[in-house]
């Protein structure tokens, strides 16, 4: 079966640092570039940042650049997020999604529960 | 505000046809593939259509995605209780080098 899931989300004052981890199963992991995105309290879908499947190519948006660094470990199937400066507008639930590529069709088909990461002293 | 634009609200008796509606520009719905995300309350996101109007396996095919220029949109036919739910349109953005979404429709069913 192919999953997803997500670690590593918690309490953290303003200003803390927190790292997102994501285990990936059932798929050949290497092949894919993944995907964090993150849905705030009663809001919308944001997409936050991907990366390749060899991590030559990394993209934030801008309301993370500079902050949040995405990784990942081809022999481990996983993929992370470093948070750090953390603010309450960062407090949101945090999903990987895998990401499919083919031509000139894109698509993100499977996605993990969540991390729930909360910034509040 | 969110890139792509949806209605915040659709609704529909059981049985009947509803459209949900998501405009983009040049650089996302213009130039890539749009997909469509059901989301259950307390649940992530689900893929309901890729590639504009294509459908994962298991998606009913009383769900049908269209796209024309810079705008798209989903209909579903024979609404039934179990769609009541949120859904997102989504398109890569070529000038962001990134995912955008809608801001989600939030469909009720009378």
């Amino acid at each position: 079966e192919v999953q997803l899931v997500e670690s590593g989300g918690g309490l953290v004052k303003p200003g803390g640092s927190l790292r997102l981890s994501c285990a990936a199963s059932g798929f050949v992991f290497s092949s894919f570039s993944m995907n964090w995105v993150r849905q705030a309290p009663g809001k919308g879908l944001e997409w936050v940042s991907s990366i390749s499947s060899s991590s030559f190519h990394i993209h934030y948006a801008d309301s993370v650049k500079g902050r949040f660094t995405i990784s990942r470990d081809n022999a481990k199937n996983s993929v992370y997020l470093q948070m750090n400066s953390l603010t309450a507008e960062d407090t949101a639930v945090y999903y990987c999604a895998r990401d499919v590529r083919y031509g000139d069709v894109y698509y993100m088909d499977v996605w993990g529960k969540g991390a729930t990461v909360t910034v509040s002293s | 505000q969110s890139v792509l634009t949806q209605p915040p609200s659709a609704s529909g008796t059981p049985r009947q046809r509803v459209t949900i509606s998501c405009s983009g520009s040049s650089s996302n719905i213009g130039s890539n593939t749009v997909n469509w995300y059901q989301q259950l309350p307390g649940t992530a996101p689900k893929l309901l259509i890729y590639s504009n109007n294509q459908r994962p396996s298991g998606v009913p095919d009383r769900i049908s995605g269209s796209k024309s220029g810079t705008s798209a949109s989903l209909a579903i036919s024979g609404l039934q209780s179990e769609d009541e739910a949120d859904y997102y349109c989504a398109a890569w953005d070529d000038s962001l080098n990134g995912w955008v979404f809608g801001g989600g429709t939030k469909l009720t069913v009378l």
